[in-house]
């Protein structure tokens, strides 16, 4: 059982530039969200999604993509990055109560360093 | 606004002492709160929750109250150990929003042996 993995684990983009940050899990997850961690600030929802085929936005949407093909992937876009985009982006998966996360059993991956310049 | 506050940013305590780490928040809507451990290049990990109904969750060595007319909480690691030094977030959910969590920012502990 890998759990939640995310890739790449850092990255540095210019502004202007576009670039998507995977997710994958492997526990059979229904819900999964995107998070990002600025200092000061705690972890604040992206994304999230409640199964395969289904999205919504979370408290931090704007300039961010998300779709969700599979139960096992859930993709993040950034079409025009910008520097107030530098952040550490975290993805989890949990099981589900309707559209209610678990959140007992919320894994979260090691997260994506992203740098915009 | 932030709605889950933790202000300490960072505490040091003497291995085998309590830690004591606070949390206070100014949604009354919410109805469960859960604490999460991060150590540094991994993603946060859930320690321990506790639903608005009750004032007290116990977990060996982990304990978390619930003061609601405080609107505060607290975790207790008793004895602190070295390897309970990292990143403690504190979050909260509420029914009406979906569950979905709303962090603070963090407090740094770090166990001194």
């Amino acid at each position: 059982n890998a759990g939640v993995t995310q890739t790449p684990k850092f990255q540095v983009l210019k502004t202007g530039q576009s670039m998507t940050l995977q997710c994958a899990q492997d526990m059979n997850h229904e819900y999964m969200s995107w998070y990002r961690q600025d200092p000061g600030m705690g972890l604040r929802l992206i994304h999230y999604s409640v199964g395969a085929g289904i999205t919504d936005q979370g408290e931090v949407p704007n300039g961010y993509n998300v779709s969700r093909s599979t139960t096992e992937d859930f993709p993040l876009r950034l079409l025009s990055a910008a520097p107030s985009q530098t952040s550490v982006y975290f993805c989890a998966s949990s099981y589900s109560f309707g559209t209610s996360p678990y959140q007992e059993t919320q894994y979260f991956g090691p997260g994506t360093r992203l740098l915009v310049l | 606004d932030q709605q889950v506050k933790q202000n300490s940013p960072s505490l040091s305590v003497q291995e085998g002492r309590i830690s004591i780490l606070n949390c206070d928040y100014t949604n009354s809507m919410f109805d469960y709160f859960l604490w999460y451990k991060k150590y540094p290049a991994e993603g946060p990990t859930f320690l321990i929750s506790i639903s608005s109904i009750k004032d007290k969750n116990e977990d060996g060595r982990f304990t978390v109250f619930l003061n609601k007319s405080a609107k505060h909480l607290s975790l207790h690691i008793v004895p602190s150990q070295p390897g309970d030094s990292a990143v403690y977030f504190c979050a909260a959910s509420a029914k009406e929003y979906g569950n979905k969590l709303v962090f603070g920012a963090g407090t740094i502990l770090r166990v001194k042996s």
